[in-house]
This record gives structure tokens, sequence and C-alpha cells, in this order.
């Protein structure tokens, strides 16, 4: 089955830089993937997410970037901002009735 | 805007009790899954489930069982609850309209002493 690996781990960003998170895959037909984020005590909300037939998307400050080639895709959060700090997690599903595979998730800290 | 609800947001159990996690939606979704959240681990999914009365085992259904007996409701049962089931449970729709978007649930933290 497929299988999704997010790094890092945690991430420490001063205000106003740039984050990039990155994750991987392993089954080629996946073909969805979305992003997640989860501020303390609440739920997993989706920023904004990518299909196979698109290789970059964009919204305001953030942007996803899918590699189909090498099977990775990354997000990038630019002008970060205190309201940036969360987890985030990567996922990827092969179609749309079937579930979706999470990486482990990127504690991201930003420091003001 | 969907709604999706679970009816507790803390619970505190003892070891062998049975357990039942209740999630609802009030948006008609076929799709519901149950996943658990660990520091770590990330969001490991128990079981889903694409209509009433149907269900399919994800990554870790050992220790658990489901219930879908209506559309707007799954259920998530520990039949003898032990420590290593303390953890975040989340439950999760799949959006109509949207791809595979997945909305989650507030969570229910489950203590199990």
């Amino acid at each position: 089955g497929e299988n999704v690996e997010q790094h890092p781990s945690t991430l420490s960003v001063q205000e106003g830089d740039s984050a990039v998170i990155k994750c991987t895959y392993s089954d080629s037909a996946s073909n969805y993937f979305p992003w997640y984020k989860q501020e303390l005590g609440k739920r997993p909300q989706l920023i904004i997410d990518i299909r196979s037939n698109v290789g970059e998307k964009k919204d305001q400050r953030i942007a996803v970037t899918l590699n189909k080639t090498a099977k990775h895709f990354s997000l990038h959060i630019t002008e970060t901002q205190p309201e940036d700090s969360a987890v985030y997690f990567c996922a990827a599903s092969i179609q749309r009735n079937t579930p979706l595979v999470f990486g482990k998730g990127t504690r991201l800290s930003v420091i003001a | 805007d969907v709604k999706v609800t679970q009816s507790s947001r803390y619970l505190v159990k003892r070891t062998g009790e049975k357990v039942f996690l209740e999630c609802v939606q009030d948006m008609d979704h076929e799709n519901m899954f149950w996943y658990r959240q660990d520091p770590g681990l990330g969001l490991r999914l128990i079981y889903f489930s694409y209509d009433v009365k149907m269900k399919e085992k994800g990554d870790i259904p050992e220790g658990y069982s489901v219930s879908r007996e209506k559309k707007e409701r799954f259920s998530l049962i520990l039949e003898s609850a032990s420590t290593n089931q303390t953890s975040m449970y989340l439950c999760a729709t799949l959006g109509r309209g949207s791809y595979n978007e997945q909305f989650f649930g507030p969570g229910t933290r489950l203590t199990v002493l």
C-alpha cells in the first residue's frame, strides 16, 4: 500500500522567513496530495491540495509543488507569521473513495 | 458549512471497560473514517465506512470495532479498553464535490487508566 514520508518532523523559522516541508510517496498511482494544518487543540483543516495533472499551485503565501517522476511534493510558506505555527500533515490518495494516507506531521514554530 | 461532531472531547475509562466513541455529521456524506493521533506517529486509520452497515479495516484495526447503522453516525468501539489505547481519536468525513477533502471532527482525548 501507499507510504508517505514527511520531513522534517520539527521546523523553527524566524518570522518573515520561508518554511519548506517535504513529503515523498511510494505508490505511483497516487494522484491527489492535500496538506492539512492543525493548530494546537484544534482539528486538522485542509489548507491546500494538488492533483497529479498540475505541477504547482499557489494560494497567497502558501504553495505546493509536485514532482511525479521523483514522487515527492512540498509545501512552501513565505513571509511566515506567528499564526502559521502549527502541525502540518501531508497526505496522498489513489482515487476519490480511498482513504488518505498521512505523513507523520511537521511541527512548525514561527519565532517572532 | 460541514459539521462533524464527536460525543465527547475528553473521556477517562478504566482498563477492560467497553468504550463507545460516536461521530455525527450533518452533510449526508457517504464516507466516514476513524483515526487515532499520537505524537510522532501522525494520523493512523483505524476503520472506515463507505455506506450504511459497511465497514473496512484500516491500518490499525486491532482492538477496535465500528458500527454504522445510520448514514450520519459512525461509532468506534473499544471492546475491552487497554492503556495502549490512550490517544486522541479523530473522526472524519469525505466531502462531496471536493476530490478527496476530509472534514474532521474536534477529536476525543481518551485516557485509559
